[in-house]
């Protein structure tokens, strides 16, 4: 079955740590989008891939980073310099030439304690 | 001004009955709109895009006014199963990247 798939589904990370959180798509999708989720916001774009080894800023990158080594891998580490960590993350792929629509992994629920 | 905007709801309607949405949105350059659905604590998913001159899934009908830069989504015969928020989006103006509104909450009671 072709799918996105993130891991883990729940993380509990300690104030100062770096976490990565995992996403993987076997679509052969271009284009790879990392959101993250607030109760009562909008979907905020972290970070974007269009091609493999190119990613750039969303609209709130500060305390993020990401790579893109393989199609389809595009992994997220939230980092300690992130001031407020726990939300749900969302990954995403998209085929470029198609009609723009993303397909969405389950999230990871990222707690900071 | 926000991008998207829609009322966050909650919408609370018996089965059976029709419901509808309204979206607006700001940049009157963006090409593509979308309506997703998104369960609690689940991803979102795609419900339906939304073309210029309106389209039809079922018991959904999807609206675009470019001219008043919104657009909405009927649902007729509620079902419980509907319950859910729904996510309007736009493209980005010479972009891929989506923009989404926070979502209206429809919770159909029996």
């Amino acid at each position: 079955d072709g799918g996105i798939t993130q891991s883990p589904k729940y993380l509990f990370r300690k104030e100062g740590q770096n976490v990565t959180l995992s996403c993987e798509q076997n679509l052969n999708h271009d284009a790879m989008y990392w959101y993250r989720q607030d109760p009562g916001q909008g979907l905020r774009l972290i970070y974007y891939s269009q091609i493999v080894n190119d990613f750039q800023k969303g609209d709130i990158a500060e305390g993020y980073s990401v790579s893109r080594e393989k199609k389809e891998s595009f992994p997220l580490t939230v980092t300690s310099a992130q001031k407020n960590p726990t939300a749900f993350y969302l990954c995403a792929s998209q085929d470029r030439g198609g009609v723009n629509e993303q397909f969405f992994g389950p999230g990871t629920r990222l707690t900071v304690l | 001004r926000k991008e998207v905007e829609q009322d966050p709801g909650p919408f609370n309607v018996p089965e059976g009955a029709t419901v509808a949405f309204n979206c607006t949105y700001s940049n009157s350059a963006s090409q593509s709109f979308f309506w997703y659905r998104q369960d609690c604590r689940k991803e979102p998913k795609l419900l339906m895009s939304v073309y210029s001159s309106g389209n039809e899934d079922g018991r959904f009908t999807a609206q675009l006014n470019r001219a008043s830069q919104y657009i909405s989504l009927l649902i007729r015969d509620s079902k419980l199963s509907d319950s859910a928020t729904y996510l309007c989006v736009v493209t980005s103006y010479n972009t891929d990247k989506l923009i989404f509104g926070t979502g209206t909450r429809l919770q159909v009671f029996p």
